[in-house]
């Protein structure tokens, strides 16, 4: 099974603010990588699939990026409602798995 | 709009056992392969279950595999997960989620299960 680790755990910026979030793969998963976005006591949202490309109706301050085992997510102008639980999932290999998650909380 | 909706949770005595259903709308439910993905209290999300479009390939966590089975009715736009032997590391909200290509596109809010004496 594939570990992925995300860093930091935690996460404190202010509002327009650039945010860098990392998840590195315990092995290769090549671009089969997607981040999701979940806000407290709602599910979680794709934002990125295969490491680049974003999800339909995400804004164009999120971006991804990476390949192999070292993956970033970037938020290029924090807005209020970008603070939320941040997941990577990988879809290499049999299972998928997720990273543990980066809390992106308000400084 | 692409939705579906998760029911059959509650509060169940551990080695009780549960079925969860989860309701499609607004897309063809049976072109898709969807997961079922849960998250414990306080904790990350943990992928649960598998089930193709026709039902073809079905996979399981490891950690459920032998109590849980997954299922579909495409004629009715529904999938259901059939838990057994319930334990309290299953305590959870239990997400569908519908299946791009082995990424997550459409979640529901999810479905509380409790396991507990």
């Amino acid at each position: 099974e594939i570990v992925l680790t995300q860093s930091p755990a935690t996460l404190s910026l202010s509002p327009g603010e650039r945010a860098t979030l990392s998840c590195r793969a315990s092995q290769s998963v090549s671009s089969n990588l997607a981040w999701y976005q979940q806000k407290l006591g709602q599910a979680p949202r794709l934002l990125i699939y295969d490491a680049s490309n974003r999800a339909t109706g995400i804004p164009a301050r999120f971006s991804g990026g990476g390949s192999g085992t070292d993956f970033t997510l970037t938020i290029s102008s924090l807005e209020p409602e970008d603070f939320a639980v941040y997941y990577c999932q990988q879809r290499s290999n049999w299972p998928p798995t997720f990273g543990q998650g980066t809390r992106l909380e308000i400084k | 709009e692409m939705q579906l909706l998760e029911s059959g949770g509650g509060l169940v005595q551990p080695g009780g056992s549960l079925r969860l259903s989860c309701a499609a709308s607004g897309f063809t439910f049976s072109s898709y392969s969807i997961n079922w993905v849960r998250q414990a209290p306080g904790k990350g999300l943990e992928w649960v279950s598998y089930i193709s479009a026709s039902s073809s390939s079905i996979y399981y966590a490891d950690s459920v595999r032998g109590r849980f089975t997954i299922s579909r009715d495409n004629a009715k736009n529904s999938l259901s997960l059939q838990m057994n032997s319930l334990r309290a590391e299953d305590t959870a909200v239990y997400y569908c989620a519908k299946a791009k290509n082995y990424y997550m596109d459409v979640w529901g809010k999810g479905t509380t299960v409790t396991v507990s004496s």
